[in-house]
């Protein structure tokens, strides 16, 4: 069966530092990937997406950054994290076609000190 | 463009009372629809789908049918517990059975909150 690592759960890091988020897909091939923000309150806000290894979509100008080096592993990242990145983040994954949803993963509980 | 629409919450309900959380949306072709669960910490776990007009997609109690004449997805559970408090999102993949990469599209959620 198909399962979606996302790590770590929790973080806290000082305003400026850098940020590196993982998640990992095991049990299918070639998946969609996705990275989901849930700010304050409880709308998601599509961040990413992937189709392909080294192929990242962005959906809204962030001080964000993702990267997909091998088929199953999608990575969120920053080089200087702003009070405003603070979140939940998910990771998610899709069959590349047809008429089915997406499996999360658990999320990163980020905030920005 | 594709869209969803949720009822405003938070929704507040004693237990073994019915629910229904509407869901419309907006979409060309034919697209495929699903509720999302979240509870408190944790990820969006898919409750159910439907991927055509008048299916009816049912998990623990809950169901929706899909509704193309009223284009609405609308969550029902006839007496709910005080384990079914979490956020509820309605969501739609537009372009179901075709070349689509599969990307879905959101409501904002829907906060049920269940007393005992």
């Amino acid at each position: 069966s198909q399962t979606i690592h996302q790590w770590p759960a929790t973080l806290v890091q000082p305003v400026g530092s850098p940020l590196s988020l993982e998640c990992t897909v095991e049990g299918t091939s070639n998946p969609n990937l996705y990275w989901y923000r849930q700010a304050a309150g409880r709308g998601l806000q599509l961040l990413f997406y992937s189709v392909g290894i080294g192929q990242i979509s962005s959906e809204v100008p962030q001080n964000l950054s993702a990267s997909r080096p091998q088929d199953r592993q999608f990575i969120l990242s920053s080089k200087k994290l702003l009070l405003s990145d603070s979140g939940f983040y998910l990771c998610a994954w899709s069959v590349q076609l047809g008429s089915y949803g997406y499996t999360f993963g658990s999320g990163t509980r980020l905030t920005v000190v | 463009g594709d869209s969803v629409t949720q009822m405003e919450g938070p929704v507040t309900l004693s237990e073994e009372a019915f629910l229904t959380i509407n869901c419309t949306y907006t979409a060309t072709g034919y697209p495929s629809l699903f509720w999302y669960v979240q509870y408190p910490g944790e990820g969006l776990q898919l409750l159910l789908k439907a991927t055509k007009a008048d299916d009816k997609g049912s998990n623990k109690g809950f169901e929706a049918t899909y509704r193309k004449e009223t284009t609405s997805f609308h969550l029902e559970k006839g007496s709910v517990q005080v384990s079914d408090s979490a956020v509820y999102f309605c969501a739609l993949n537009p372009n179901a059975g075709g070349t689509s990469y599969g990307k879905l599209t959101f409501g904002q959620g829907t906060i049920l909150t269940v007393h005992p």
